[in-house]
């Protein structure tokens, strides 16, 4: 039973416009999520977490969105670039996991020149 | 900062032989290491935890006597597949959360990762 889902494996976005990566989550007990890249043969890369105290956190292009009523978080990539081009994993934690990470199954973002 | 460094990054070995990975923190200490391991297309799947000098907790399927794991010191965690087999070869990472400092303690820095082939 995935606790953390990310139900597009795929997403192609052309350059300068906007990336949307959706993570659902089953376990109300998650009250931290981040979101890591990772490109091919190597390890993720963390981008940008939020607290469960919050509903958004930005840092230039990226900007998450928690919706914790719907178990939902977003990430936004404005605008995209050919870089951007790699796999996207939402994580999530909760207190009572000692902090061990759950991830999701990630989504492949292509930035199209 | 925050650089989790991992060798090999890619190792061919016989079935039947033992492989050591190494992962180690360069510029911060860690109060815990993880180890995670990729199938193709899947998702990150924690093999286990390690804490300094304490036994690792390893995760529900995951064979404690085949995936040793040592974690000899804040800045250095091994993993060592032992008589590995070709349903071992897989992607290995490891994580690091810091201990203190500058860095957030609930952010992983991950490693490069070990892609292991066994014949």
């Amino acid at each position: 039973d995935q606790q953390v889902k990310q139900n597009s494996p795929s997403l192609s976005v052309q350059e300068g416009r906007i990336s949307i990566l959706n993570c659902d989550y089953t376990n109300s007990m998650f009250d931290y999520f981040l979101w890591y890249k990772k490109y091919p043969a190597e390890g993720p890369t963390f981008l940008i977490s939020i607290s469960s105290i919050k509903d958004k956190n930005e840092d230039g292009r990226f900007t998450v969105f928690l919706n914790k009523s719907a178990k939902h978080l977003s990430l936004h990539i404005v605008p995209s670039q050919p870089g951007d081009s790699a796999v996207y994993f939402c994580a999530a934690s909760a207190a009572d996991y000692g902090q061990n990470f759950v991830f999701g199954p990630g989504t492949r973002l292509s930035v199209l020149p | 900062g925050a650089v989790v460094s991992q060798h090999p990054s890619w190792v061919i070995c016989k079935s039947g032989t033992s492989v050591k990975i190494e992962c180690r923190s360069l510029d911060f200490q860690a109060t815990t290491m993880f180890w995670y391991r990729q199938f193709p297309k899947q998702s990150l799947m924690l093999m286990a935890t390690s804490n300094e000098g304490s036994k690792a907790t390893y995760e529900q399927g995951v064979e404690k006597d085949k995936f040793l794991i040592n974690h000899a010191s804040l800045t250095l965690s091994t993993l060592t597949v032992t008589s590995a087999h070709p349903e071992d070869s897989s992607f290995y990472i490891c994580s690091a959360r810091p201990l203190a400092g500058g860095l957030a303690k609930n952010i992983q820095y991950f490693g490069a990762g070990t892609r292991l082939s066994v014949l």
